[in-house]
């Protein structure tokens, strides 16, 4: 049981290059999602999907889109890679459990993305 | 103001210490809370959650939560080098009963534990 897949693992783009970030999970999970982390900042979320069909924009969607290609896979697209999107990018999916509430987030090994 | 505060640290205690980790939050609304431990390297990993206030135990683990001074807390005793990671304090909002992993966290403390 693999859990949540991300490829790349490691990423260098230069300013104006687009590229795109996979996410797979064999989880079953019907909601996926695309943190950024910083120093200093935390994990702050870009986009989520709550099921397969949807997505919507969270706190820091700028510079990106995502694609919720089908129930397993989720991708984030860079259209042109900017400086300000230096960052440790990790996808993550959740799914219903006991109390009927989805909000244990499982995370994936994340991609450390250097944009020049 | 950000909505969970945390203090980065990094936070440095020996083998057998009881270590407190905490973070302050602002808006109060059908909130839950969560910790996470993520390993050098590694995406971040549930430790705990609790709905409500009052404690929560797991083995060596504590999670505390007082919902009149908004504040949370991380207790853990009889601390282990393999406990050295960052711990990231979180907090999620219930939405009519359903609620999506749509989490704010703070900025994380990084915890060394020597032997």
């Amino acid at each position: 049981n693999a859990g949540v897949t991300q490829t790349p693992k490691f990423q260098v783009l230069k300013t104006g290059q687009s590229m795109t970030l996979q996410c797979a999970q064999d989880m079953n999970h019907n909601s996926m999602y695309w943190y950024r982390q910083d120093p200093g900042m935390g994990l702050r979320l870009i986009y989520y999907s709550a099921s397969e069909g949807t997505t919507d924009k969270g706190e820091v969607p700028n510079g990106y889109n995502v694609s919720r290609l089908n129930k397993r896979e989720f991708s984030l697209r860079l259209e042109s890679a900017a400086p300000s999107q230096t960052s440790v990018y990790f996808c993550a999916s959740s799914g219903v459990h006991g109390q009927g509430y989805n909000e244990k987030l499982f995370f994936g090994s994340g991609t450390q993305l250097s944009v020049l | 103001q950000k909505e969970v505060e945390q203090d980065p640290g990094p936070l440095s205690v020996p083998e057998g210490a009881i270590v407190s980790l905490n973070c302050t939050y602002s808006n109060s609304a059908f909130q839950y809370f969560m910790w996470y431990r993520q390993y050098s390297r590694k995406g971040p990993e549930l430790l705990m959650y609790t709905y409500s206030s009052g404690n929560k135990e797991d083995g060596r683990f504590t999670a505390q939560v007082d919902k009149s001074s908004k504040y949370i807390s991380l207790f853990i005793r009889d601390s282990q080098p393999s406990d050295s990671a960052t711990y990231l304090c979180a907090k999620g909002i219930n939405a009519g009963g359903t609620s999506y992993g749509k989490l704010t966290f703070g900025q994380g403390t990084i915890l060394t534990v020597h032997p």
